[in-house]
């Protein structure tokens, strides 16, 4: 596609359960990245993929947060036994090399996905 | 810890110069300003982005101050449609870390008619 595409826009789900989260990158773009926007706040870092490894995994908040990206292409964020502070808006954006490849790369985000927690 | 500082909101009317500051007192010499911006319930899109020199680009002018502990984005006609909060980051160029924007609050712009 032409731009990064993120489903679903909007998942309403009851504490507890767990939620998947789609990123489609743009085509050909090998760097991945995902982000979390709680309301009125800023973004917040969670993951960053080079292809499909993960280096720096630091940002996921814990242990029920996990992102997998399969094919260098697709991307999943899954949230376990949601909480109602997982609540907020999920951003991916993909790039084309990533960190050590080219310098100053523009990051493309997505329209992000609306998470709310019951 | 966003390593920038900006107002929290600006208002600047049509068809005017929109200035919006930013100040990054603790820039290293490897780290670049950049900008992006959101429209509401939209990600994240990148302006523009410099390390020393002044820049320019169809949507905005950088200016970066000499010590480049300050920039300045400037959209020189701003229309409705640049309604958004604008994002000043400091960044690495390349290499660890440099895949890691981290965003402050912005500065939210609203273009009155």
């Amino acid at each position: 596609g032409a731009g990064v595409s993120q489903s679903p826009s909007n998942k309403v789900t009851e504490k507890g359960k767990d939620v998947e989260l789609r990123c489609d990158p743009i085509s050909g773009h090998t760097a991945l990245y995902w982000y979390r926007q709680s309301l009125g706040q800023g973004l917040e870092f969670l993951i960053y993929f080079q292809g499909n490894s993960a280096p720096d995994k630091s940002g996921l908040p814990s242990d029920r947060f996990s992102a997998e990206r399969t094919g260098g292409s697709v991307s999943t964020l899954t949230i376990q036994r949601t909480q109602q502070e997982d609540s907020a808006v999920y951003l991916c954006a993909s790039s084309l090399r990533g960190e050590n490849k080219r310098t100053n790369e523009k990051l493309f985000f997505g329209s992000g996905t609306q998470l709310s927690v019951l | 810890d966003a390593k920038t500082t900006q107002p929290p909101s600006m208002d600047c009317a049509e068809g005017r110069a929109a200035n919006l500051p930013c100040n990054h007192s603790t820039i290293s010499g490897n780290e670049y300003v950049y900008w992006y911006r959101q429209i509401h319930s939209q990600g994240p899109q990148y302006i523009i982005h410099g390390l020393k020199n002044n820049e320019t680009n169809e949507m905005a002018s950088l200016i970066i101050t000499e010590d480049r502990k300050s920039s300045t984005l400037i959209l020189p006609h701003a229309t409705l449609r640049d309604t958004a909060v604008y994002y000043c980051i400091v960044r690495v160029g390349r290499g660890a870390g440099s895949y890691q924007l981290t965003f402050g609050k912005g500065t939210k712009l609203s273009v009155i008619p």
